[in-house]
């Protein structure tokens, strides 16, 4: 078992382009949470997912941010129209569908917006 | 509102030298309380959990409600525990999702 993957690792965007972050949970994982770092913060929570919903999206952005969890296939986080402010790292971590489940991060994406 | 705080960036001890790295808290609720840690080009990992009381790698933590704190000890200090430690929270019921500390960076000098 790989663990949690994410990629790319590194992502470079200019201004105004679309970033797509992905993230494979590890096998019998429904859970989905990602979280941005900007330099020196700690981890922000942005949006917690359950196979094809949705469940809390409390600390996503309003605009041009979005994610998704399909069926089939990795979990997405989408940024249209990125924007320097957008650079930070982004994590995402997934558990099993159990209450206490230990929660695995993957290594993260560097996005940079030049 | 939820919040952790690490008061300390950066921490520096000798290697067997006590640690304790500072974690305070704010939830007008009944929290859960994790440490995690992220050594150096790995990823980020759970270290422990107030509910499960125990011991993972000679560090412990108490849950201190009245203080609101929940510090993070170990008697003698080894260079390999030199890593990002991040203290972390989460609303028991809820989503779990989880509220993180800014961390802390401990150096164990040799």
């Amino acid at each position: 078992n790989a663990g949690v993957m994410q990629n790319p690792r590194h992502l470079v965007r200019r201004r105004g382009q679309e970033a797509r972050l992905r993230c494979s949970p590890m096998k019998g994982h429904s859970h989905v949470y990602w979280y941005r770092q900007l330099p020196e913060e700690g981890l922000k929570f942005m949006v917690y997912l359950q196979k094809e919903n949705i469940i809390d999206e409390s600390g996503m952005p309003k605009e041009r941010f979005s994610a998704e969890f399909p069926k089939e296939g990795p979990s997405i986080l989408r940024i249209q129209q990125v924007v320097r402010g957008d650079s930070a790292a982004y994590f995402c971590a997934t558990r099993k569908d159990r209450v206490n489940e230990k929660l695995f991060f993957g290594s993260g994406t560097q996005l940079s917006v030049l | 509102a939820q919040r952790v705080t690490q008061p300390e960036k950066l921490l520096s001890v000798f290697k067997g030298a006590p640690v304790e790295l500072k974690c305070n808290y704010s939830y007008s609720g009944s929290p859960e309380l994790f440490w995690y840690v992220q050594y150096s080009r790995q990823r980020l990992q759970l270290l422990l959990r107030h509910i499960s009381r125990e011991s993972i790698k000679g560090f412990t933590a108490d849950l201190n409600k009245g203080e609101t704190s929940f510090h993070l000890k170990k008697p003698f200090a080894q260079e390999e525990d030199s890593a990002m430690y991040y203290c972390a929270l989460s609303a028991q019921g809820g989503s779990e999702k989880l509220v993180f500390g800014k961390g802390t960076k401990l150096t164990v000098n040799p």
